[in-house]
């Protein structure tokens, strides 16, 4: 069955270092996105991509970067992580054209910055 | 400005009865979905229900349906028959033509089913 993979689930960092967070699926969708969720504000966009060599920012990508270099796979990285970067983070792709082109979400991945 | 907005933070109903969570959408485009989604304490998120900005029925889908009032900006979800199962976060989402293919959520509403 087709899936979307997040890794790793948990990550424990400490500030000022690189962390990248992986997703991947195999839905064959071009568009994939990353969210993060904090109590009392939802999940914000924070990258989003409609095909490969494509990446957009979001409403909160200050801090973050992404790259498609495959239609597969969409990492996320922080550049220099901050404690304001502790959250949860969400992978999601969904397909072009579909009738309600609804999000697949990837299991989320818990990150803490120390 | 907060384009969707949940004003229930938080919500009980009892367990076998109806439950109605809040949400207004705020857009200026005449093309937009409007979807909920589900996320129990396992943290997954559950796609439950999609009403196109043009549709003219109430979307439906088993124990969920949403009322779509179009003029009033709003798209609440009605929940039947409650249960225990259906103790959860609850997200409203909305994706508008002209924002290409991302989605905006609202804060969400955490609803827990009493026994």
């Amino acid at each position: 069955d087709a899936e979307i993979t997040q890794s790793p689930r948990h990550k424990i960092t400490e500030t000022g270092r690189q962390v990248t967070l992986a997703c991947h699926q195999t839905w064959n969708h071009n568009n994939m996105f990353w969210y993060r969720q904090d109590l009392g504000h939802g999940l914000r966009l924070i990258h989003y991509s409609y095909g490969v060599q494509d990446t957009n920012k979001g409403e909160v990508s200050d801090g973050y970067s992404v790259s498609r270099s495959n239609t597969e796979d969409l990492p996320l990285t922080l550049e220099s992580a901050a404690s304001s970067q502790t959250s949860v983070y969400f992978c999601a792709s969904s397909e072009s054209g579909s009738p309600n082109e609804k999000l697949f979400f990837g299991s989320g991945t818990q990150l803490s910055v120390l | 400005a907060q384009k969707i907005t949940q004003t229930q933070p938080g919500m009980f109903v009892q367990e076998k009865e109806a439950v109605t969570l809040d949400c207004t959408y705020d857009t200026s485009d005449p093309s937009y979905g409007l979807f909920w989604y589900k996320q129990p304490s396992s943290g997954e998120m559950i796609f439950l229900i999609y009403q196109g900005s043009y549709d003219q029925q109430n979307a439906t889908e088993g124990r969920y349906s949403l009322n779509f009032q179009k003029a009033r900006k709003s798209a609440n979800l009605v929940i039947s028959a409650s249960q225990l199962g259906d103790s959860a976060m609850y997200f409203c989402a909305m994706r508008e033509e002209t924002g290409g293919f991302k989605t905006i959520f609202g804060a969400g509403t955490r609803l827990f089913v009493k026994a």
